[in-house]
């Protein structure tokens, strides 16, 4: 059973990149046909996607954030990544990894979460 | 640009039936799927392409996606499934889609 882990700083500064890690065990990254994900949740509200990346390394990203986000993997550590540049106080939420992903879903898989603020 | 519309809070007495609803431009063309997310806990899949459930997800779960609107059913609801639920499709526009989500309450 794929299991995802998402890492990376907790608190990052206005202006500055976040960069945050998803750690996938229990299977390999590069197998099959998948969507691997990147979804934020602001405290008390909904979850908004971040975008995802697939298994031959093309993006899709959200209109909103295109601008500032960048998706990668690295399928020798089997992880993949996400970076948001430029981030605001609005950018301070819980930050999932979630996969595998078909075209159509998320994942059955989430990480527990990670809870980034941006914050001077 | 495409957008979900859910309603914000359902009630249902214990052993009744709740539907939930989720309503986009035709969304009956689009594959839709449902998210449970309790408490402090990781979002979980339910529904996916419509109304299939993954393994390990009760039988009383269903849903349908028809016209513009898609909708989960939870029949015999029990208080373990109070939680948030979320609606998700993909645009080829917008890419992925999320509902604002619906607080169920289990009176």
């Amino acid at each position: 059973q794929v299991q995802l882990q998402e890492s990376g700083p907790g608190l990052v500064k206005p202006s500055q990149t976040l960069s945050l890690t998803c750690s996938v065990s229990g299977g390999s990254i590069s197998s099959g046909s998948y969507y691997w994900s990147w979804i934020r949740q602001p405290a008390g509200k909904g979850l908004e996607w971040i975008g995802r990346i697939y298994t031959s390394g093309s993006t899709n990203y959200n209109p909103s954030l295109k601008s500032r986000v960048t998706i990668s993997v690295n399928t020798s550590k089997n992880q993949f990544s996400l970076k948001l540049s430029s981030v605001t106080a609005a950018d301070t939420a819980v930050y999932y990894c979630a996969g595998p992903g078909t075209g159509t879903t998320s994942g059955d898989v989430w990480g527990q979460g990670t809870t980034v603020t941006v914050s001077s | 640009s495409f957008e979900l519309t859910q309603p914000p809070s359902v009630s249902v007495s214990p052993g009744q039936t709740a539907s939930i609803t989720c309503s986009g431009h035709k969304l009956g063309d689009k594959y839709a799927c449902w998210y449970q997310q309790k408490p402090g806990q990781s979002p979980v899949l339910v529904i996916y392409q419509d109304s299939k459930r993954p393994s390990g997800i009760p039988e009383r779960l269903s849903a349908s996606n028809s016209g513009n609107t898609a909708t989960l059913t939870i029949s015999g609801t029990q208080a373990m499934d109070e939680a948030d639920y979320y609606c998700q499709a993909w645009d080829s526009s917008t890419g992925v889609v999320f509902g604002g989500g619906t607080k169920l309450t289990v009176l």
